[in-house]
């Protein structure tokens, strides 16, 4: 266990379908991230909060809505998504977003299909 | 274009043999990570090590440093079935403060007992 959990574990949506997905750190860390990891390809940084403010924004389709209530939750909110975005949607937390280099602690992922 | 990237893609080891896994980088950097990743599962931190270190110790683990040569490798000495995952390095970016990690597309480690 690392002190990251994110819930569902798997998810199968239709491309019209609303979910959400959260992600919830319990290490006191004030960073918290979103990537998505592809078959084949290296883990993509999606989004990052510091502190409840989105700092970084990888040019992620807006079909991808993150929401930062509080430095404990994170949640990556899904619409329309397309068949090309199955994968695996991991969070990770650090203590902090500025002062470099913090080791990363993830979760265990949402494994997503979309069909 | 991409930062981390380890070589071999794929290696395949008995029980009790090393394994040794390798990572080039393009930019300069204030530290390099290694991360394991058991089959679809989150990525564990393994070790980190800065750009004024070579070399760096944790148990079963030694990661060098090389900044002349933007490479790192990793050694897993003794291996165990239970090593058997993906491992991946991991990068920043010197000149910057932020946390923000460039991930390799790892090497995928099988030990065979």
């Amino acid at each position: 266990e690392t002190g990251v959990t994110q819930t569902p574990r798997h998810l199968v949506m239709g491309m019209t379908n609303k979910k959400s997905l959260k992600c919830e750190q319990h290490l006191g860390h004030n960073a918290m991230y979103w990537y998505k990891q592809s078959a084949k390809k290296p883990l993509e940084l999606m989004f990052v909060y510091s502190l409840e403010e989105r700092v970084e924004n990888n040019s992620v389709p807006s079909r991808f809505s993150p929401e930062c209530p509080n430095s404990s939750h994170l949640f990556l909110h899904l619409h329309t998504l397309q068949p090309e975005d199955s994968a695996l949607y991991l969070c990770a937390s650090s203590l902090s977003y500025y002062t470099g280099s913090d080791t990363q602690y993830f979760g265990p992922g949402t494994r997503l299909t979309v069909l | 274009s991409q930062q981390g990237e380890e070589d071999p893609q794929a290696l395949s080891i008995q029980e009790g043999e090393n394994a040794t896994m390798n990572c080039s980088y393009k930019t300069s950097i204030n530290n390099l990570q290694w991360y394991r990743q058991n089959s679809g599962r989150g990525l564990v931190h393994l070790i980190l090590i800065r750009s004024n270190e070579r070399e760096k110790h944790s148990g079963r683990l030694r990661v060098t440093l090389d900044t002349s040569k933007k490479s790192s490798s990793l050694l897993i000495t003794a291996s165990r079935a239970a090593d058997t995952a993906s491992y991946f390095c991991a990068t920043d970016a010197r000149g910057t403060s932020y946390g923000k990690l460039t991930f390799g597309q790892g090497t995928i480690l099988t030990v065979h007992p």
